[in-house]
């Protein structure tokens, strides 16, 4: 069990350009989440994959917002066309589905100038 | 949106002593967990009570679960410099196909000093 793996740590971009996340779950789980937290906040759900499919999307994921998870393993999240509002830390969360324990990764800080 | 509110939002203590933080949600839940964030890193799973549970114990921890005040309470027993962090409750909202979608309060920040 090597824990659940975000990259990158950090992200630094400019408004408009499009950024990617990457996920790597612990690899027996089958669910895998995204949240976003801002500071001082707790984290918001974004979305929810059970195996390869995303099974929901909260409305805080704009059409700007997509995620995958191709073959059901490591999972991408892309923004397209950045905001400075975007700015926040992603944070990636494995579980298995007999268990409502979440695993999560460090995260990604995401800062758009 | 969030669930719910913490209380208080921050809390400094003295090592040794005990550290207790309140929680209150909005809706009806399959179960509450806490969950710890030391400073520009991920949470990590402290405890779960489901909502048919009253009390929970883990090591240092004590959660007890309030479902018709809709509150949790978390409590930190003999706390440690190293207890140091952001906690927050979640909850796991009841109705449905529960899938571990979990919402998540404001958080208490932690200091103990030594």
């Amino acid at each position: 069990d090597t824990g659940v793996s975000q990259d990158p740590r950090h992200k630094i971009t400019k408004r408009g350009q499009n950024v990617t996340f990457r996920c790597d779950p612990i690899s027996e789980h089958n669910r895998l989440y995204w949240y976003r937290q801002t500071l001082g906040q707790g984290p918001e759900f974004l979305t929810y994959f059970q195996n390869e499919a995303q099974l929901e999307k909260s409305r805080l994921l704009s059409d700007r917002f997509s995620a995958e998870r191709p073959k059901g393993s490591f999972s991408t999240l892309e923004i397209q066309r950045t905001e400075q509002g975007d700015s926040a830390m992603y944070l990636c969360a494995s579980s298995l589905d007999t268990n409502e324990k979440l695993f999560f990764g460090s995260g990604t800080q995401l800062s758009v100038l | 949106s969030q669930q719910g509110e913490e209380d208080p939002q921050a809390l400094s203590i003295q090592e040794g002593e005990n550290a207790t933080m309140n929680c209150s949600y909005k809706t009806s839940i399959n179960n509450l967990q806490w969950y710890r964030q030391n400073s520009g890193r991920g949470l990590v799973h402290l405890i779960l009570i489901r909502s048919n549970e009253r009390e929970k114990h883990s090591g240092r921890l004590r959660v007890t679960l309030d479902t018709s005040k809709k509150s949790s309470s978390l409590l930190i027993t003999a706390s440690r410099a190293a207890d140091t962090a952001s906690y927050f409750c979640a909850t796991d909202a009841a109705g449905g196909t529960s899938y571990g979608k979990l919402t998540f309060g404001q958080g208490t920040i932690l200091t103990v000093h030594p």
